[in-house]
């Protein structure tokens, strides 16, 4: 299985912070990356796929990139309805795994 | 509109199967490239992906959980069934079904998630 290591585990935010999450996969995926957004007691919502992707819908400030086995997922201006847990994802091969995900609250 | 609810029953005891049903509408599985996956979260922890169908009936299963999932479609009813077999208490979980996106392992419609609690 392919494992995703995602970092920080947790990150002190303010509003208007650009914030970085890094995910590294265990072997290479191409660009079969992608990112969600999940708040408490709902489902994750698809922000970025195919490792650059933005998903329709999805607010322009966040961005990812990366290919092989290093992403980023950044947001360049932290808004209030940020707040929530970020998972990465590859969908390169089964099983398509999960980071263990990345909580960022107000500092 | 595309959306997707999961329906299961709430509490499940150690041993049993257990029966997850995700109803869709606003797509069709029959129609040529769609699938629909099912994912699942602990309380507190990360999401794990479990298992895919495609619209021809091809299926992928996580290997750690291969031998005791069988997943199934009926086109006719816009319905997704996923069963699992012999659950224990860490079967514990939030069961999501999600449409894919793009790759069969992308998913960009979700539903909004069942609560299984396995006890006795």
């Amino acid at each position: 299985d392919i494992q995703m290591t995602q970092s920080p585990s947790s990150l002190s935010t303010s509003v208007g912070d650009r914030v970085t999450i890094t995910c590294r996969a265990s072997q290479t995926i191409g660009n079969y990356l992608n990112w969600y957004q999940q708040k408490p007691g709902k489902a994750p919502q698809l922000l970025i796929y195919a490792a650059t992707s933005l998903q329709s819908g999805a607010p322009s400030r966040f961005s990812g990139s990366g290919s092989g086995t290093d992403f980023t997922l950044t947001i360049s201006s932290l808004q209030p309805e940020d707040f929530a847990t970020y998972y990465c994802q590859q969908s390169h091969t089964n099983p398509y795994s999960f980071g263990q995900g990345t909580e960022l609250d107000i500092k | 509109q595309i959306t997707l609810r999961e329906s299961a029953p709430t509490l499940v005891k150690p041993t049993q199967t257990l029966t997850l049903t995700c109803s869709f509408s606003g797509f069709a599985l029959s129609t040529s490239g769609e699938a629909v996956g099912w994912i699942r979260q602990p309380p507190g922890k990360a999401l794990e992906w479990l298992a895919l169908i495609y619209w021809d009936d091809d299926k992928r299963y996580s290997p750690s959980l291969k031998d005791r999932l069988t997943i199934t479609k009926d086109t006719s009813k816009n319905q997704v069934v996923l069963t699992m077999a012999n659950v224990d208490p860490a079967d514990t979980a939030t069961y999501y079904c999600a449409r894919s996106f793009y790759t069969s392992g992308t998913y960009g419609y979700w539903g909004q998630g069942t609560l299984v609690t396995v006890s006795s």
